[in-house]
């Protein structure tokens, strides 16, 4: 069965502290990974994707096809990078993005 | 326009009623989707619609019914709903599989169901 799983509900840190959010998947095919961001009181939107490589706002994810994960991670957490976020997967080869999403981590960045 | 548009942004209605969700995008995308979320849980498909014909309908009961009239607009019509379908809805739309973000979703800000 397809499934993403975010194993914490919510992580607390403070300003300066490094971050790593945990993703892991099942998926039988080949995956393409995502992690969103829902701020607050705006709407979700992209952050990465595991096939661009990039680093967005200073986060980082490797897809680790060996421990089915992509955990997504910051040096330096900023009170700004508080936020909701989603790891979520879809068929690498997929005409639509039917996306399965994890049950979200929300990250606190305290001053 | 890299937006995704959601009207209304608040819709209130009974049990008897029947409303529309709309939603619109410009960037050239041909595939929409509807997704609902409940408060503090991820999105949950409910259907695709792929060069305006319906790919994925999740089992989403009858009472919700989906249009794609173009390639720019994305309809939810609803009618006879539960309390329990009280939720933000939202629209979101990726671009053609040849431009390589097939998989790239763009979501709506959502329209917030209320349902009495």
């Amino acid at each position: 069965a397809q499934r993403v799983t975010q194993p914490e509900k919510l992580l607390s840190v403070f300003k300066g502290a490094p971050v790593e959010l945990k993703c892991n998947y099942s998926y039988s095919g080949s995956p393409e990974l995502f992690w969103y961001v829902q701020y607050s009181r705006q709407r979700l939107q992209l952050l990465l994707r595991h096939i661009s490589r990039e680093s967005i706002k200073g986060f980082t994810a490797d897809l680790n096809k060996g421990e089915t994960s992509f955990h997504l991670k910051k040096p330096f957490a900023q009170e700004e990078d508080s936020a909701m976020y989603y790891c979520a997967l879809s068929h690498g080869s997929s005409n639509t993005g039917k996306l399965i999403f994890g049950q979200g981590t929300t990250l606190q960045v305290k001053p | 326009d890299t937006e995704v548009t959601q009207t209304p942004k608040h819709l209130v209605m009974g049990m008897t009623n029947k409303k529309s969700l709309k939603c619109e995008q410009h960037m050239g995308h041909r595939a929409m989707y509807w997704y609902k979320q409940k408060a503090k849980k991820p999105p949950e498909l409910m259907f695709v619609y792929s060069y305006e014909k319906l790919s994925i309908n999740e089992s989403v009961p009858s009472r919700f019914s989906p249009e794609c009239p173009n390639s720019s607009l994305l309809n939810l019509h609803l009618h006879a709903l539960q309390p329990e379908d009280s939720a933000l809805y939202l629209c979101a739309s990726s671009p053609p599989r040849n431009s390589g973000g097939a998989n790239v979703l763009t979501f709506g800000a959502g329209s917030r169901l209320t349902v009495l």
